[in-house]
């Protein structure tokens, strides 16, 4: 069985540009969630999504912004980037409601 | 106050002894509780969730949850210096929004 699938792997950006991220859930898994790692705070929830909605948003400002498709593979995007938000970006996938989360390997994004 | 606090560590232990990480949270209704295994510049490895208090045995790896305590516990038996990475808690606050704790760094010597 395919884990999470996150592309790409790897993205260098420059401030102000705007980058999309990917991630495809393990087959049958309807939530996904995405997370952002630094060296400085740790992992933090970016937002979930559940059959196309958001159903829950972390404490992050309006340039991040994620969706999902009929398929539940995942999108999030950031605008307007800004150094800050190089990081590790990770997608979890859940099968579902209060079950394990499983991550995919991950996107290291630089903002130069 | 944070949500989910360990002892950001390192734990040094000796190859063959069972190492113990520590795990408190805030929110009392939380349900579910996780630990992920972390190698440096990899993704969070599931090792093991917990939902009901008490004890949970997965080969080498032991959760134990406290509910009344806010307490979650790792316990490692037989580690090997492969178990060195950090040790990461974390709590589902509710639709699936987990909550981490910062990790703890676990170095295990040959």
């Amino acid at each position: 069985k395919a884990g999470v699938t996150q592309t790409p792997r790897y993205l260098i950006k420059t401030r102000g540009q705007q980058v999309t991220l990917s991630c495809s859930p393990i087959s049958g898994h309807r939530s996904v969630s995405w997370y952002q790692q630094t060296p400085g705070q740790g992992l933090q929830f970016l937002f979930e999504y559940f059959s196309e909605t958001q159903r829950n948003k972390g404490n992050f400002p309006g340039r991040f912004s994620g969706r999902q498709f009929s398929n539940s593979r995942s999108e999030m995007n950031v605008s307007t980037l800004e150094l800050g938000d190089s990081a590790l970006y990770l997608c979890a996938s859940f099968r579902d409601t209060n079950t394990e989360a499983f991550f995919g390997q991950g996107t290291r994004l630089t903002v130069v | 106050q944070k949500e989910v606090e360990q002892n950001s560590g390192p734990l040094s232990v000796p190859e063959g002894a069972i190492a113990s990480l520590n795990c408190t949270y805030s929110d009392r209704v939380s349900q579910s509780f996780f630990w992920y295994r972390q190698y440096s510049g990899k993704s969070p490895e599931l090792i093991m969730s917990i939902y009901s208090n008490g004890d949970k045995e997965d080969g080498r790896f032991t959760a134990q949850l406290n509910k009344a305590s806010q307490y979650v516990s790792l316990l490692i038996r037989d580690s090997q210096p492969s178990d060195s990475a950090t040790y990461l808690c974390a709590v589902n606050t509710g639709f699936q929004k987990l909550v981490f704790g910062t990790g703890t760094r676990l170095l295990v010597s040959p």
